[in-house]
């Protein structure tokens, strides 16, 4: 089946750092990728969504300055969190669309310390 | 916009018993997908089951089966048989189809922590 790889899985970076996770489709292409986050105990939201070859789409109340997101090729997307601080601690997931098949391949989650 | 409602937080139940978890959700599309992913502690995202909405037949998968209802946007998952592994979160997902086929983010529903007891 399709995979979808994501890596850091941990990373723990000081205040004020960016850090960027990264997306990948391993064995088909991703014009699209969505980004999720997703709090202890709470649900998934949808972030944003990277599009191949033009600008993200972000949702309402997510800043498109501070989560930058990068749909560099058709199996590649990253999500740069900058100048980060400990609110944007949380885990993140990518996922991406099937091929004709309506489901989501999740990448194994990110998680997200800011000390 | 769609939302989707899960009303139990928490569910516990003996191990090879029948649990049933209910999802609601509100939509004005007609066209559109429910999911039921697992997240078990490793927080990978498993696929259970999914239902198109244009099917009236209850989509089924081994012990895993759904209750749609889609005039009461309804969509309840029912676990024959728990084992063990069931334990984890359950959240139900919302899908608009477009012309894509289904290229739409998901929205989900706030879970709800199943706890398999032996």
């Amino acid at each position: 089946g399709a995979v979808v790889s994501q890596h850091p899985s941990r990373v723990i970076c000081k205040s004020g750092t960016s850090v960027k996770i990264e997306c990948r489709s391993l064995d088909f292409q991703a014009t699209t990728m969505f980004w999720y986050r997703q709090f202890p105990k709470q649900s998934l939201m949808l972030m944003a969504t990277s599009n191949e070859g033009s600008k993200a789409t972000y949702e309402q109340g997510v800043e498109k300055d501070k989560f930058l997101i990068n749909h560099a090729s058709l199996t590649l997307s990253t999500l740069t969190v900058t100048s980060a601080h400990p609110e944007d601690s949380s885990f993140y997931i990518c996922s991406a669309p099937g091929q004709g098949v309506p489901r989501a391949f999740f990448g194994q989650g990110t998680r997200l310390t800011v000390v | 916009a769609q939302t989707v409602t899960q009303s139990q937080p928490e569910m516990s139940v003996q191990e090879a018993e029948t649990v049933t978890l209910s999802c609601t959700y509100d939509t004005s599309e007609n066209n559109y997908y429910l999911f039921w992913y697992k997240q078990p502690p490793s927080r990978q995202m498993i696929l259970v089951i999914r239902q198109e909405a244009y099917k009236q037949q209850n989509a089924t998968e081994n012990r895993f089966s759904v209750n749609f209802q889609k005039a009461a946007k309804s969509f309840s998952l029912k676990i024959s048989d728990s084992q063990l592994g069931d334990t984890a979160m359950y959240f139900c997902a919302f899908m608009n189809a477009n012309s894509g086929g289904g290229a739409d983010g998901l929205t989900f529903g706030k879970g709800t922590h199943l706890i398999i007891q032996p």
